[in-house]
């Protein structure tokens, strides 16, 4: 059974960082591209990150991009999302997601992980 | 970025009714569009794949179409459990975006 657990999610000041971690089971990690997806409160679904299989590539929509780093440990089957310089719109729900590569962002999801960015 | 437009925004209908789903896209895609299912407080599911791919799991009632710049899901005999949320999303680009989201809610 593919299982996907996040972890790290808490309440953090504007400006300062936060890492995120999903424990992957059930599936070969290696093999599969992973993705981060988070949702603010009462909002829509919004594509945060992609990483490939060895880390060698990653992906960001411009939100994020030069603040958020995802990355991988495929001995550890762990999947991870550095966040810096946060602000009150990353307030979301994070989830990760396992990413067929050129398929869906999400065949199978985490249960997320909960950041809140408030002083 | 390719927009993906999903309308309506709510849709309200009895139970036992069938529907339609729309998406559309601000370029074509071929058919890298996949449909997920939201329920309050849970995570998405994904319903379909490759615009028309079924997933293992998901009810024979969830189908769906198109290719290029429309998509439609469509839930034949809508039941009780599937009042929820739907998006759409494309992997077409390398930069993923998903829908608004349409509101299936009770009439």
């Amino acid at each position: 059974e593919v299982q996907l657990v996040e972890s790290g999610g808490g309440l953090v000041q504007p400006g300062r960082s936060l890492k995120l971690s999903c424990a992957a089971s059930g599936f070969t990690f290696s093999n599969y591209y992973m993705a981060w997806v988070r949702q603010a409160p009462k909002k829509g679904l919004e594509w945060v990150a992609t990483i490939s299989t060895s880390g060698s590539r990653t992906y960001y929509p411009d939100s994020v991009k030069g603040r958020f780093t995802i990355s991988r440990d495929n001995a550890k089957s762990s999947l991870y999302l550095q966040m810096n310089s946060l602000k009150s719109e990353d307030t979301a729900t994070y989830y990760c997601a396992r990413h067929p590569y050129g398929g869906p962002g999400g065949d199978y999801w985490g249960q997320g992980v909960m950041v809140t960015v408030s002083s | 970025n390719i927009v993906l437009t999903q309308s309506p925004a709510t849709l309200s209908v009895t139970p036992g009714e069938s529907v339609s789903l729309s998406c559309r896209a601000s370029q074509s895609i071929s058919t890298s569009i996949h449909w997920y299912q939201q329920k309050s407080n849970e995570s998405p599911r994904l319903l379909i794949k490759y615009a028309s791919q079924s997933i293992s799991g998901i009810p024979s009632r969830f189908s769906g179409s198109g290719s290029g710049t429309d998509f439609t899901l469509s839930i034949n005999r809508v039941e009780s459990e599937d009042f929820s949320i739907y998006y759409c999303q494309q992997s077409y680009s390398s930069l993923l975006t998903f829908g608004s989201g349409t509101k299936l809610e009770i009439k």
